[in-house]
């Protein structure tokens, strides 16, 4: 049982390249998420699934997207990368999405956007 | 807007000794409380779980406390080993019309010398 796994665990891009951020869960959840972390603050909320083949926006959707096909997998895309994207990726995913659900997070992608 | 403040941001301790973390929120409407251990270059890990009636739980060493009324949490660490050494990350949730929301601190990096 691997939990959540992430691909790839480092990136560097240029400027105006895009990227596609892998995130996999064996533990049949029903909600994933993809949350930035940045230095002095707390990570916050990109973009998020409540199911196979649905995502709705967080708390910072804006230069990303998200794609969820299979229930297994929640991907993050970056279309033209700017360098504010710099930053450290997690995945998260947990069963429900009830109040006292446990997220399980990925060990993190650091991207860094020259 | 929901905030969450952690103290210190920073703490260097001797190994065996005693220490405690501060979290204070303004999250509405509270729904609990978790604390999060983050190990360098992995992801966080729930640690404990706190409802709005509860006032303690321990896991292991580790005592989390809530002051529902001041909106304070803190998480004490007894007789710290070298392992203890990471961040810890303060998560309070609000549940507004059945929908989940998470306010993450950005944490206190503790550092256990031998």
């Amino acid at each position: 049982n691997a939990g959540v796994t992430q691909t790839p665990k480092f990136r560097v891009l240029k400027t105006g390249q895009s990227m596609t951020l892998l995130c996999a869960q064996d533990m049949n959840h029903e909600y994933m998420y993809w949350y930035r972390q940045d230095p002095g603050m707390g990570l916050r909320l990109i973009h998020y699934s409540v199911g196979e083949g649905t995502t709705a926006k967080g708390e910072v959707p804006d230069g990303y997207n998200v794609s969820r096909l299979k229930k297994q997998n929640f991907l993050l895309g970056l279309e033209s990368a700017a360098p504010s994207q710099t930053s450290v990726y997690f995945c998260a995913s947990s069963y429900l999405g009830t109040d006292t659900d446990t997220q399980y997070f990925g060990p993190g992608t650091r991207l860094t956007v020259l | 807007k929901n905030q969450v403040e952690q103290s210190p941001q920073s703490l260097i301790i001797l190994e065996g000794k005693n220490c405690t973390l501060q979290c204070n929120y303004t999250v509405s409407p509270f729904s609990n409380l978790r604390w999060y251990k983050q190990d360098t270059g992995r992801g966080p890990v729930s640690l404990t779980i706190m409802t709005f009636s509860e006032n303690t739980k321990s896991n292991g060493r580790y005592t989390a406390t809530l002051d529902a009324d001041t909106k304070q949490s803190s998480l004490h660490i007894t007789a710290s080993q070298l392992s203890d050494s990471a961040s810890y990350i303060c998560v309070v949730i609000a549940m507004d019309t059945g929908r989940r929301a998470l306010t993450f601190g950005s944490g206190t990096r503790l550092q256990v010398q031998p």
